[in-house]
């Protein structure tokens, strides 16, 4: 099916522990993003791609990896999770990179970190 | 940074209802604003892309307006459903790209 999927869609982990959040879309849009949203902040801006293999910064990267081998997925990875990491998580893919482009949001995945 | 800033944080109304809230943005280097519903347990879905000052853009019940030399967006639905209660979020990028600043949404609520 078309669109866009992660996974897990809930994870329980604990302090110190890795993770990936899996994300995968079918549009073949060159750009893909990762959020958090928490309670008082809305969304805010992990990580972006503008194609394979090309990554930024957004508003709160710390802690965070990602890498994009393929234009289709882009992981996102909490190398040493803490319980300040327990958010819900929101994938995002959009077109070529202009302004007006709209963002096609997946599922979201809850994680908790102990 | 950019400031996108919306209000009222939360508002409850009525069935039948017509209900509007704001959205304020840096009026210096505009390029889109833009409007996603968020119902709860679901993902952000669009509602509009506004770039031109004076545009006004229309879905069924809903409505935007746009000024981009106040710098403030309008969203307006009329005749409020309990349907329609979502968080609306609006969001603008911050230069020439495709990264959006979001604001942190105005909740509705519409009663039966």
């Amino acid at each position: 099916d078309a669109g866009i999927t992660q996974s897990p869609r809930y994870k329980i982990t604990e302090t110190g522990r890795q993770v990936t959040l899996m994300c995968h879309q079918t549009w073949s849009h060159s750009y893909m993003f990762w959020y958090r949203q928490d309670l008082g902040h809305g969304l805010r801006l992990i990580y972006y791609s503008a194609a394979a293999d090309i990554t930024d910064k957004g508003e709160v990267p710390d802690g965070y990896v990602v890498s994009r081998s393929k234009t289709e997925n882009f992981p996102l990875t909490l190398e040493s999770a803490t319980r300040s990491q327990t958010s819900v998580y929101f994938c995002a893919s959009g077109g070529s990179g202009s302004w007006g482009d709209t963002q096609y949001f997946g599922p979201g995945t809850r994680l908790t970190v102990l | 940074i950019l400031n996108v800033e919306q209000s009222p944080q939360s508002l409850h109304v009525q069935e039948g209802d017509s209900t509007n809230f704001t959205c304020s943005f840096p009026s210096s280097n505009f390029y889109a604003l833009h409007w996603y519903r968020w119902e709860t347990a679901k993902s952000p879905e669009a509602l509009f892309v506004m770039t031109l000052n004076g545009d006004e853009k229309k879905k069924g019940r809903i409505s935007a307006t746009l000024n981009t030399k106040e710098g403030y967006s309008y969203l307006y639905i009329k005749g409020s459903q309990p349907e329609d209660s979502a968080t609306y979020l609006c969001a603008s990028p911050a230069s020439g790209y495709s990264t959006l600043t979001f604001g942190k949404g105005t909740m509705l609520l519409v009663s039966p």
